[in-house]
């Protein structure tokens, strides 16, 4: 039903890994979101791209680097990763029409674990 | 310090009877609000908004109260079906801002049957 898809859905990786999560929408929004959910926390926005320019990063370490070629695609590319940074890493998207409510809609997310 | 709260972790409801959700802000620019839902699995799910100008906003059988003054707004689900088992996320926004989201915790909410 969901029109953001998100892949892999499960990553297992080591700390001297590099890998990528990446993120599609369907739904011709403007805006795309990285979200982190670790357990019993608030959901984290982490970087926020609007009509492909970013314009949040919500102090994320540079091990996560993110990646909007167009308004349709979302790329987090990771390096160095910490156990700590094991997750549910969340993709969204919104309209962003100026003056306007903005509601995001989510991906089902990528279960990343670091070991 | 987190501007949004939900204080109940979790909430056990009879089938048929009233699920309420409760969420508390501190942020008074706050001016809209959402519901999502969340199964294990997957990705939160849009469910329901109220803009600060409102104090209700109903869909089905869900409403959405605000209570501006209290820096409230609680989620009722009526009547409550197994479905609905999940977890809840309110969330709060300031429209015309860079799009950002506050969320609370959550509240998973079973219906018992």
């Amino acid at each position: 039903e969901t029109g953001v898809t998100q892949t892999p859905r499960h990553l297992v990786m080591g700390m001297t890994n590099k890998k990528s999560l990446k993120c599609e929408q369907h739904l011709g929004h403007n805006a795309m979101y990285w979200y982190k959910q670790s357990a019993k926390k608030p959901l984290e926005l982490m970087f926020v791209y609007n009509f492909k320019e970013q314009t949040e990063n919500n102090s994320v370490p540079s091990r996560f680097s993110p990646e909007c070629p167009n308004s349709s695609h979302l790329f987090l590319h990771l390096h160095t990763l910490q156990p700590e940074d094991s997750a549910l890493y969340l993709c969204a998207s919104s309209l962003r029409l100026a003056g306007e409510t903005d509601t995001q809609y989510f991906g089902p997310g990528t279960r990343l674990t670091v070991l | 310090d987190q501007q949004v709260k939900q204080n109940s972790p979790s909430l056990s409801v009879q089938e048929g009877r009233i699920s309420i959700l409760n969420c508390d802000y501190t942020n008074s620019m706050f001016d809209y609000f959402l519901w999502y839902k969340k199964y294990p699995a997957e990705g939160p799910t849009f469910l329901i908004s109220i803009s600060s100008i409102k104090d209700k906003n109903e869909d089905g059988r869900f409403t959405v109260f605000l209570n501006k003054s209290a820096k409230h707004l609680s989620l009722h689900i009526v009547p409550s079906q197994p479905g609905d088992s999940a977890v809840y996320f309110c969330a709060a926004g300031l429209t015309g801002t860079a799009s950002k989201l506050t969320f609370g915790t959550g509240t998973r909410l079973q219906v018992m049957l």
